[in-house]
């Protein structure tokens, strides 16, 4: 079955700084990767996603790359705010009818104002 | 996107009993899934489950514990029978729409069991 590593574990950074969190995946035939955002208390909530016939995707701070000749594909948010503190959740599946989505073990994120 | 309510929000248990969580959709889903997600971890599928067929579970998680119902195509319940401390834990209700990959999540339902 599809194995998603997800680094770092916890990760700080500056308001205002930038902050990049990284996925690989094992099985060359997912082809969907969604990153959620989970906020203390809350469920997760997608917050972007890409496919496999995109190299990159962005939506205002935050942008995901997607390289599938080595499997990894990252999380990036520019301009880091108070606010974007949560843990993010990368997690990759197969396209079409059901397909069983694998997430990552998770970034704790902290923004320090 | 969906919107999705659970019930109870959290509940504190003693072992032995057992709890029912509801999961309420805003719009007909084919696919609804429950997940565990204890502290600090990732998120573990339970089962899924689909209206007019039985659940599906994933190793390790049985029927007889974690019995599941779904009634019709924006409803569905999951029972954590017979709890022990073990079972404390985030209980998330997640869909799917028929023609769309993108699983949405519920709030969740955080449980402790003394």
């Amino acid at each position: 079955g599809e194995n998603v590593e997800q680094h770092p574990s916890t990760l700080s950074v500056q308001e205002g700084d930038s902050a990049v969190i990284k996925c690989t995946y094992s099985d060359s035939a997912s082809n969907y990767f969604p990153w959620y955002k989970q906020e203390l208390g809350k469920g997760p909530q997608l917050i972007i996603d890409i496919r496999s016939n995109v190299g990159e995707k962005k939506d205002q701070r935050i942008a995901v790359t997607l390289n599938k000749t080595a499997k990894h594909f990252s999380l990036h948010i520019t301009e880091t705010q108070p606010e974007d503190s949560a843990v993010y959740f990368c997690a990759a599946s197969i396209s079409g009818g059901y397909q069983k989505v694998t997430f990552g073990i998770g970034t704790k994120l902290q923004v320090i104002p | 996107s969906a919107v999705i309510s659970q019930k109870p929000s959290r509940d504190i248990c003693q072992r032995g009993t057992s709890l029912t969580i509801q999961c309420q959709v805003d719009s007909q889903v084919t696919m609804m899934f429950w997940y565990r997600q204890q502290p600090g971890q990732s998120l573990t599928l339970i089962a899924t489950a689909n209206q007019g067929s039985e659940a599906t579970y994933e190793s390790g998680f049985v029927i007889d514990k974690f019995p599941i119902s779904r009634p019709n195509l924006t409803f569905s319940t999951l029972t954590v029978s017979n709890m022990s401390p073990e079972d404390s834990s985030i209980y998330l209700c997640s869909v799917r729409r028929d023609s769309k990959e993108t699983q949405y999540f519920g709030p969740g339902t955080r449980l402790l069991v003394l």
